[in-house]
């Protein structure tokens, strides 16, 4: 089975500070990669699929790279609504989440 | 758009059979061309995929619940279930259901979510 890790495991950013979370796959999944974003009380959203396609709706200001092991998740100024735990996920099996919080 | 709403009992007895239903509105189960999840989160941890159905009835679960799991469908009221027998403590979650949208075999995600239900298992 595919092992997901993600780091860092905890970030501490500023509003407008750029922030990027990485995924590393335990093998090579292509670019077969989805970003969620979940507040505390919610469900997931879906942010990201197939590695970059941006999910309708979610502010450009997120993106997503990478193919093979290696992913990451960019947000290009941070808002104060962005402050969330950030999930990848293939197949059936979910990273471990990056929690994002306020400096 | 399509919505979907999770139900059932919040608290369940060890040992029970825990048991939920999807409601899925603004889109027809029968339409095909999705999956139909479940998700689990532990209090304070991360995201565990349970199993999932198709229309049809085909289904398929994570290998370390599959003994324990049933996921069925009613298409005539745009419905599928849950249950996860002989629960314990450690089956207290947050359980989500979820469309899964397939692309390529695998190249998967989940969109959209039910809001999630909180079960207990505790006597």
């Amino acid at each position: 089975d595919i092992q997901l890790t993600q780091s860092p495991s905890f970030l501490s950013a500023s509003v407008g500070d750029r922030v990027t979370i990485t995924c590393r796959a335990s093998q090579g999944i292509s670019s077969y990669l989805a970003w969620y974003q979940q507040k505390p009380g919610k469900a997931p959203k879906l942010l990201i699929y197939a590695a970059s396609t941006l999910q309708s709706g979610v502010p450009s200001r997120f993106s997503g790279s990478g193919s093979g092991t290696e992913f990451t998740l960019t947000i290009s100024s941070l808002q104060p609504e962005d402050f969330a735990t950030y999930y990848c996920q293939q197949l059936i099996t979910f990273g471990p989440g990056t929690k994002v919080d306020i400096k | 758009q399509v919505q979907l709403q999770e139900s059932g009992p919040g608290l369940v007895k060890p040992s029970q059979t825990l048991s939920l239903t999807c409601t899925v509105s603004g889109g027809s189960i029968s339409s095909g061309g999705y999956y139909w999840s479940w998700i689990r989160q532990h209090p304070g941890k991360g995201l565990e995929w349970i199993g999932y159905i198709y229309y049809s009835g085909s289904t398929y679960y994570n290998p370390s619940l599959k003994s324990r799991v049933t996921i069925s469908v009613d298409t005539s009221k745009n419905q599928f279930s849950l249950k996860l027998s002989s629960v314990t403590a450690a089956d207290t979650a947050v359980y989500y259901c979820a469309r899964e949208v397939v692309a390529l075999t695998k190249n998967n995600w989940f969109d959209p979510w039910g809001q999630g239900t909180l079960v207990t298992v505790s006597s």
